[in-house]
């Protein structure tokens, strides 16, 4: 188990450009979900995955992002057109679909808009 | 439609002293009810769930709390409080037993002084 993983750390950006963001889950773990969070505030939920399938979208996650998990292995995150809004660690947990569901969060991905 | 609501950004106590953060819900449905630890450039690790089974719940590392359905409340209490225990603390709930997308409160920065 080597934990949920999260490439890159860091990202500065600049207005209007596009970025992508990639989570490896834990290899077993077939639900992937994706959460955002704004400094002070708490988690935001963004969107669901189980396998490859895209399950759930908040109405948080506009136009601009979209969404992956070919094969239902790695996820993607992109983010085009990027606005000073979007400046946020964007986070990615995994887990097992069992009755009583852990989620394991990775370190996160924190974006920098200028 | 649930909510969580986070009495209290920081908390400050002394090591050995009594932790006690506050946490009240709002949900239309019956809750699930989560406690969340971050400490500094790692991710969210789950510290107890309540699923209904029993009203006090115990978690990792000591903590543990109390659902009480007539306040809507679900705080995290720890007895004797330790330097390792300083980080920022997330309550979360969710009424979706089927997967966790989790609305979190505003989390609790926890300060433990000498």
């Amino acid at each position: 188990d080597t934990g949920v993983s999260q490439d890159p750390r860091h990202k500065i950006t600049k207005r209007g450009q596009n970025v992508t963001f990639r989570c490896d889950p834990i290899s077993e773990h077939n639900r992937l979900y994706w959460y955002r969070q704004t400094l002070g505030q708490g988690p935001e939920f963004l969107t669901y995955f189980q396998n490859e399938a895209q399950l759930e979208k908040s109405r948080l996650l506009s136009d601009r992002f979209s969404a992956e998990r070919p094969k239902g292995s790695f996820s993607t995150l992109e983010i085009q057109r990027t606005e000073q809004g979007d400046s946020a660690m964007y986070l990615c947990a995994s887990s097992v679909r069992q009755p009583n569901e852990k989620l394991f969060f990775g370190s996160g991905t924190q974006l920098s808009v200028l | 439609a649930q909510s969580v609501t986070q009495l209290g950004s920081h908390v400050s106590v002394s090591e050995g002293a009594l932790v006690l953060l506050r946490c009240n819900y709002s949900s239309s449905v019956p809750p699930y009810l989560f406690w969340y630890v971050q400490y500094p450039n790692q991710g969210l690790q789950l510290l107890l769930k309540y699923t209904s089974a029993a009203t006090l719940v115990k978690g990792i590392n000591g903590f543990e709390a109390e659902f009480k359905k007539s306040e809507t409340s679900f705080h995290l209490t720890k007895p004797s409080a330790h330097m390792s225990d300083a980080a920022e603390y997330f309550c979360a709930v969710t009424s979706n037993s089927g997967y966790s997308t989790l609305t979190f409160g505003k989390g609790t920065m926890l300060l433990v002084s000498p």
